[in-house]
């Protein structure tokens, strides 16, 4: 069973600018969450999706944001980007519900904003 | 609120030496407990979880055991390799049905052959 995927691996973006991450998790997985790692804040969750609908969300500001598909794709976005938001940005996946269930990590996409 | 603490690295270690890497935790309720492992350049894996006091999560010849007592979760390995290397992340979930897992700061570990 394929694992979880996440494109593209690198960005690298200027401050201002917006980019749409892209996240397609284990087939038959319905739940999406988003990670944030840094080397300062370590990871932390930005938000949880399931069904389309988002469950749970993290303490990051208005410019994140994230949307989940029919097919449990996923796509996060972030606007008007700052040198701070330099960042790995990991989803994951789990069956159903994140609180019991195992969750699966994809490689990442490494954001640097110059 | 829920946190995790982990032992502060980086750690290092010689090959086929004796691993422990302390986790202690703070959660309302009885939460699931994971350890992740991040290899240079990769996201994470699971190493191992618990999802109840006394459980005892194994793989690769990593254990470790959920204590409920002390709230801990330490992992323990009894011959390192090389291949070890790679930082460590202690998580939990699970509790007051939050979804999502909470995670220590991580432990950076090298073994030297």
């Amino acid at each position: 069973k394929a694992g979880v995927t996440q494109t593209p691996r690198y960005l690298i973006k200027t401050r201002g600018q917006q980019v749409t991450l892209s996240c397609s998790p284990i087939s038959g997985h319905r739940s999406v969450s988003w990670y944030q790692q840094t080397p300062g804040q370590g990871l932390q969750f930005l938000f949880e999706y399931f069904s389309e609908t988002q469950r749970n969300k993290g303490n990051f500001p208005g410019r994140f944001s994230g949307r989940q598909f029919s097919n449990s794709r996923s796509e996060m976005n972030v606007s008007t980007l700052e040198l701070g938001d330099s960042a790995l940005y990991l989803c994951a996946s789990s069956r159903e519900t994140p609180s019991r269930d195992t969750q699966y990590f994809g490689p990442g996409t490494r954001l640097t904003v110059l | 609120g829920n946190s995790v603490t982990q032992m502060e690295g980086p750690v290092t270690l010689s090959e086929e030496a004796f691993l422990t890497i302390n986790c202690t935790y703070t959660a309302t309720g009885y939460p699931s407990l994971f350890w992740y492992v991040q290899y240079p350049g990769e996201g994470l894996q699971l190493l191992l979880k618990a999802t109840k006091a006394d459980d005892k999560g194994s793989n690769k010849g990593f254990e470790a055991t959920y204590r409920k007592e002390t709230t801990s979760f330490h992992l323990e390995k009894g011959s390192v390799q090389v291949s070890d290397s790679a930082v460590y992340f202690c998580a939990l979930s699970g509790f007051q049905g939050a979804q999502k897992l909470v995670f220590g700061q991580g432990t950076r570990l090298t073994i030297n052959p």
